[in-house]
């Protein structure tokens, strides 16, 4: 069955530190992973998207990284702001299939 | 402006009523979908439509009714509305291929009381 789990499930950091967000996922056939932020009361948007044979991609204070062996991403936020607070959820494809969704991990960046 | 659009942002209705949701994109998208996202925050896919046909149906009570009248537009109509269907529904549109990206709306928080 396709699945996809995030940890932490919520995760409060002070302004200015660094955090790191996890994905696993038992996906196949495996095409590509994104991660998405959910702002409170918005739809989500597209930050990364990670393919198959990528390890590594920015996106200004967020990078994502991908182990295709592992099954594993993660999503890095450096000198996290408070407008980084949000949902964060990663979205896998496999084939034709419809998206996979994970439950998402709750980030609150406090002063 | 905006590229995928949902009316209305809040809906409260009785139990019981019949209630729609519309959805539109000016992204020139084939394909459209629409998500439930309940009070734990899980998205889960409920129809997806490629150029006006029904692709996908993910096991949703047969009240949801989706209608596609063009390729713009997917509205969703629920029928005999229950408790249980309280939650927030996204719509959104991508184009084909096996990299593209969704591309949500701001969705639709239904309250049923």
């Amino acid at each position: 069955k396709n699945q996809v789990e995030q940890s932490p499930q919520s995760l409060i950091i002070l302004e200015g530190k660094n955090c790191t967000l996890q994905c696993n996922y038992t996906v196949s056939p495996f095409s590509n992973l994104r991660w998405y932020k959910q702002d409170t009361g918005r739809g989500p948007v597209s930050l990364t998207i990670m393919t198959f044979s990528e390890n590594t991609k920015s996106n200004g204070r967020y990078t994502a990284t991908l182990d295709a062996d592992t099954k594993q991403s993660s999503l890095h936020i450096t000198a996290s702001q408070l407008s980084d607070s949000a949902s964060y959820i990663c979205v896998v494809t496999a084939g034709n299939t419809p998206l996979v969704f994970g439950k998402g991990t709750r980030l609150s960046v406090i002063a | 402006d905006t590229a995928v659009s949902q009316t209305p942002k809040y809906l409260v209705t009785q139990m019981g009523n019949d209630k729609s949701i519309k959805c539109e994109q000016n992204l020139g998208h084939d394909t459209m979908y629409w998500y439930k996202q309940d009070s734990k925050k899980f998205l889960k896919i409920m129809f997806s439509y490629n150029n006006k046909e029904l692709i996908i149906n993910e096991t949703v009570p047969n009240r949801f009714s989706p209608k596609s009248p063009d390729k713009a537009h997917l509205n969703l109509h629920i029928n005999s509305l229950e408790l249980g269907d309280s939650a927030v529904y996204f719509c959104a549109s991508s184009r084909p291929g096996l990299n593209t990206e969704a591309f949500f709306g701001q969705g639709t928080r239904l309250t049923v009381v």
